[in-house]
């Protein structure tokens, strides 16, 4: 059970937009629109930002976004604020024995 | 308010077994697959088993086959997992999670983890 891939740090200004890639295989991402995105601040529970590639869950804000292309998909974060600051995850449903797989994790540092 | 809280954390010296339970409150637990993720010091998160709404259709990482086993108890809204045989690598924030997929055709298919306890935090050592 390989981890998804993700780069381990990005960084931007308030303001700008941010991408995070995380690159899967053709029996994870590549195969089921069955993706999600966690935040997870120091010291406290992950917390759902995206499902199904690119939904939001109620309450988050619509600056977080979600795409996929084969085997890689994105978490795109636009209009940063310091808030933003934290670790994220992308996770996929990999079928029936594996399950679930997650991505290494990103820090996202706001300047 | 939809919660969900562990325990059953603490030291325990390898070799040995511990049980974590979660209670869940605030929705229809029997409604829900729920799982056990795990986060070592330091490290990223890591999927540890999912067991789905009636008990029957559960799966676990390959790093815990064989050693850890989760159950459920809908008549008592609560989630278990079984750890047996721990070594120093099990030590981790163990964090008990509801998923919002579903079962189709004898299928399972995780869909988004959105509701997290808050962990519980086991240390495997002599």
């Amino acid at each position: 059970q390989s981890a998804l891939t993700q780069p381990a740090s990005v960084s931007g200004s308030p303001g700008q937009s941010i991408t995070i890639s995380c690159t899967g295989t053709s029996s994870d991402v590549g195969s089921y629109n069955l993706v999600s995105w966690y935040q997870q601040h120091p010291g406290k529970a992950p917390k759902l930002m995206i499902y199904e590639v690119s939904k939001r869950p109620s309450g988050v804000s619509n600056r977080f976004s979600g795409s996929k292309s084969g085997n890689t998909a994105s978490l795109t974060v636009s209009g940063l604020q310091a808030e933003d600051e934290a670790d994220y995850y992308c996770c996929s449903y990999a079928g029936s024995s594996t399950h679930v797989v997650f991505g290494g994790g990103t820090k996202l540092t706001v300047l | 308010q939809v919660q969900l809280v562990e325990s059953g954390g603490g030291v325990v010296q390898p070799g040995r077994s511990l049980r974590l339970s979660c209670a869940a409150s605030g929705f229809t637990f029997s409604s829900y697959g729920m799982h056990w993720v795990r986060q070592a010091p330091g490290k990223g998160l890591e999927w540890v088993a999912v067991i789905w709404y009636d008990g029957i259709n559960k799966y676990s990482a390959d790093s815990v086959k064989g050693r850890f086993t989760i159950s459920r108890d809908n008549s008592k809204n609560t989630l278990y997992l079984q750890m047996n045989s721990l070594r120093a690598e099990d030590t981790a924030v163990y964090y008990c999670v509801r998923d919002r997929g579903y079962c189709s055709g004898g299928t399972c298919y995780a869909d988004g983890m959105d509701v997290w306890g808050q962990g519980t935090t086991v240390t495997v050592s002599s």
